[in-house]
């Protein structure tokens, strides 16, 4: 099948600008999340979409970082305006609806990630 | 509660076993292990649910203690294409999708 495509792959921002990222995720998969992860630490959840409702962004900086999710399928994220501090890898990913002793061999499927710069 | 993974790095000769740890502060319902190598996205490895199971594939298994809010991944005659970085994400409700990441156990695999 394939994976969870993301762009674009590199982004080079200078402070206050603004900038949009793009996720397409696995066919069927209903949950879509948003991660930020900065160099030597794990991901930290931005947004987690059920289908095109919110599930969790309680951990978006909401007056700069927006999300949605259009028809239930591609997401876009974007930070207006960047600072410093953003500068990370942004993460997405899809996964199917539950887990259970049914789909135990389905976890998360990440997409390759956006690397911000902010200068 | 972020979980607490042990040690944060290691490093192995090709051959050598190793053992990561994941303790949460929170009851468990499921524990995730991911590998990530360096500039590329984590990759899914397996997920535990609690009922204190072990899973495995290949020579890499991972065991579930609940009462002990515990999990530990085990690789064993570890190869090259084992380093990366592990990390475990851990669910405490029914939304096993809600996860809380650690911040990583480094592993390196030396010839």
């Amino acid at each position: 099948e394939a994976g969870v495509a993301q762009s674009p792959r590199y982004k080079i921002i200078e402070k206050r600008q603004s900038v949009a990222f793009w996720c397409n995720p696995i066919s069927g998969h209903a949950t879509l999340y948003w991660y930020q992860q900065i160099l030597g630490q794990g991901p930290k959840l931005l947004i987690q979409f059920q289908n095109n409702g919110v599930v969790d962004d309680s951990q978006l900086p909401k007056d700069r970082f927006s999300a949605e999710r259009l028809k239930g399928v591609d997401s876009t994220l974007k930070i207006q305006p960047a600072k410093l501090e953003d500068s990370a890898v942004y993460l997405c990913a899809s996964s199917l609806d539950l887990v259970g002793p049914s789909n135990l061999n389905y976890g998360y499927t990440f997409g390759s990630g956006t690397r911000l710069t902010v200068v | 509660q972020q979980p607490v993974q042990s040690p944060q790095a290691v490093i192995l000769r090709e051959g050598e076993d190793a053992v990561i740890n994941c303790s949460s502060s929170k009851a468990l319902y499921s524990v995730h292990w991911y590998r990530q190598k360096h500039g590329e996205a984590p990759v899914f490895l397996m997920i535990l649910l609690k009922g204190g199971e072990q899973k495995g594939h290949d020579k890499i298994s991972a065991s579930f203690n609940e009462k002990k809010q515990q999990s530990s991944l085990y690789l064993t005659a570890s190869q090259l294409s084992y380093s990366g970085t592990y990390f475990c994400g851990t669910g405490s409700d029914g939304n096993n999708r809600k996860l809380i990441w650690g911040l990583g156990t480094s592993l390196a695999v030396n010839p």
